[in-house]
């Protein structure tokens, strides 16, 4: 099954530096790569995903980059602010098509974002 | 919609006895999973349904623990018996697409095993 490592586990920033994260995996058949952010004592929730069909996407201070030819994809969070504070999960899903096995993600072991004032 | 919604928030129970954890899903989405989050093992899936079906169990830990889908808008994960180890929280969420679908968490359920 899918393998995916995570690095660091623990960044300490900061505020208005950039943060990168770090992710490698194993399955080359995975094209679904999104990225979690989780508040102490809260949810998970999605912040950003990239599909294998681009190798970058942005959206405002958060950027995705994909390089399926090493199998790595890394997070880039501008501009950090005290509220970007939080672990950061990223995943991969096992690409089995559309017989139901799709849909399963992997997930890291997560990198814990400190933004420092 | 309200969400996924976990019950209980927090269960603390005794070495050996059966533990419940309920899930609604939100309405519409045909996708839902159960995972389990530990600061050793971080989020691990355990089962996930689609249609009401299971899918892959694979991450099921032992015979200990079952899960159920009866109907669109409910699951349970049941452990019996349950083992100081189990302690973690479990989350519940649920996705309206198949491949590369956004996964929508519940709030989970804290539980801790004496």
């Amino acid at each position: 099954g899918e393998n995916v490592e995570q690095h660091p586990s623990t960044l300490s920033v900061q505020e208005g530096d950039s943060a990168v994260i770090k992710c490698t995996y194993s399955d080359s058949a995975s094209n679904y790569f999104p990225w979690y952010k989780q508040e102490l004592g809260k949810r998970p929730q999605l912040i950003i995903d990239i599909r294998s069909n681009v190798g970058e996407k942005k959206d405002q201070r958060i950027a995705v980059t994909l390089n399926k030819t090493a199998k790595h994809f890394s997070l880039h969070i501008t501009e950090t602010q005290p509220e970007d504070s939080a672990v950061y999960f990223c995943a991969a899903s096992e690409g089995r098509g559309l017989t139901g096995g799709g849909n399963k993600l992997t997930f890291g072991t997560g990198t814990q974002l400190k933004v420092e004032l | 919609d309200a969400g996924v919604i976990q019950s209980p928030r927090h269960e603390v129970t005794e070495m050996g006895q059966e533990v419940t954890l309920r899930c609604k899903p939100i309405s519409g989405h045909d996708y839902l999973f159960w995972y389990r989050q530990t600061m050793m093992r971080g989020l691990e899936l355990l089962i996930y349904f689609n249609n009401n079906v299971p899918i892959d169990d694979s991450g099921m830990p032992e015979d200990r623990f079952s899960a159920k889908m009866p109907n669109a808008s409910f699951s349970t994960l049941k452990i019996q018996p349950s083992e100081p180890r189990d302690s973690a929280v479990y989350f519940c969420a649920s996705s309206p697409a198949p491949l590369g679908g956004e996964l929508f968490f519940g709030e989970g359920s804290r539980l801790t095993v004496l």
